[in-house]
């Protein structure tokens, strides 16, 4: 029964470096979100995996960002060539599904990133 | 682009009153969440309510819906101090399946 799991915790990197974000669902949820939340701002919706469909990435703010979801269970989000606006929380949630009853989010406690 | 607008941003209440958060949204939607936030992290999932309840209940929370006005109520009863947190409404709509629209959220301060 372990809940959703994020790495690293905390991520400090330097302008222009790329990172990694690792995202664990919780097991048997066939859906993952990828969300980040900027100072004092709401969630911003980033991309959506469910099962071997197409992943939605209509949320990636740019091409510097892209995610993986292998084998159906972990996901890793990659930033490439990050910038200072990059710095946020990125929270990582996953669902039974997508349909009724299957749709609610449990989110990981999120990985916070700051880019000098 | 974000959906929910939750009201007011700040709310600072004495333990053992009641707490009245809104959230208003602009578009059609499938249903209507609420989640709570401690300190900037993971957010924890309080109720979901369907676009054809107007009411649920959780324990101390009750949250209404009224899809005429786009609006939804969070109510806090008996508020503990264990309560302050950020908590924001969450919408999902039919033709984005999936994502979630956040508003900015509702910081809640229960003092002892």
């Amino acid at each position: 029964g372990a809940g959703v799991s994020q790495s690293p915790s905390n991520k400090v990197t330097e302008k222009g470096k790329d990172v990694e974000l690792r995202c664990d669902p919780i097991s048997g949820h066939t859906a993952l979100y990828w969300y980040r939340q900027s100072l004092g701002q709401g969630l911003e919706f980033l991309i959506y995996f469910q099962g071997n469909s197409a992943p939605d990435k209509s949320g990636l703010p740019s091409d510097r960002f892209s995610a993986e979801r292998t084998g159906g269970s972990v996901s890793t989000l990659t930033i490439q060539r990050t910038q200072q606006e990059d710095s946020a929380v990125y929270l990582c949630a996953s669902s039974l599904g997508m349909m009724m009853a299957r749709e609610t989010q449990y989110f990981g406690p999120g990985t916070r990133l700051l880019v000098l | 682009s974000q959906q929910g607008e939750e009201d007011p941003q700040a709310l600072s209440i004495q333990e053992g009153e009641n707490a009245t958060m809104n959230c208003s949204y602009k578009t059609s939607i499938n249903n209507l969440q609420w989640y709570r936030q401690n300190s900037g992290r993971g957010l924890v999932h309080l109720i979901l309510i369907r676009s054809n309840e107007r009411e649920k209940h959780s324990g101390r929370l009750r949250v209404t819906l009224d899809t005429s006005k786009k609006s939804s109520s969070l109510l806090i009863t008996a508020s503990r101090a264990a309560d302050t947190a950020s908590y924001f409404c969450a919408t999902a709509e039919g033709s984005t399946l999936g994502r979630l629209y956040f508003g900015r959220g509702t910081q809640l301060t229960v003092w002892p």
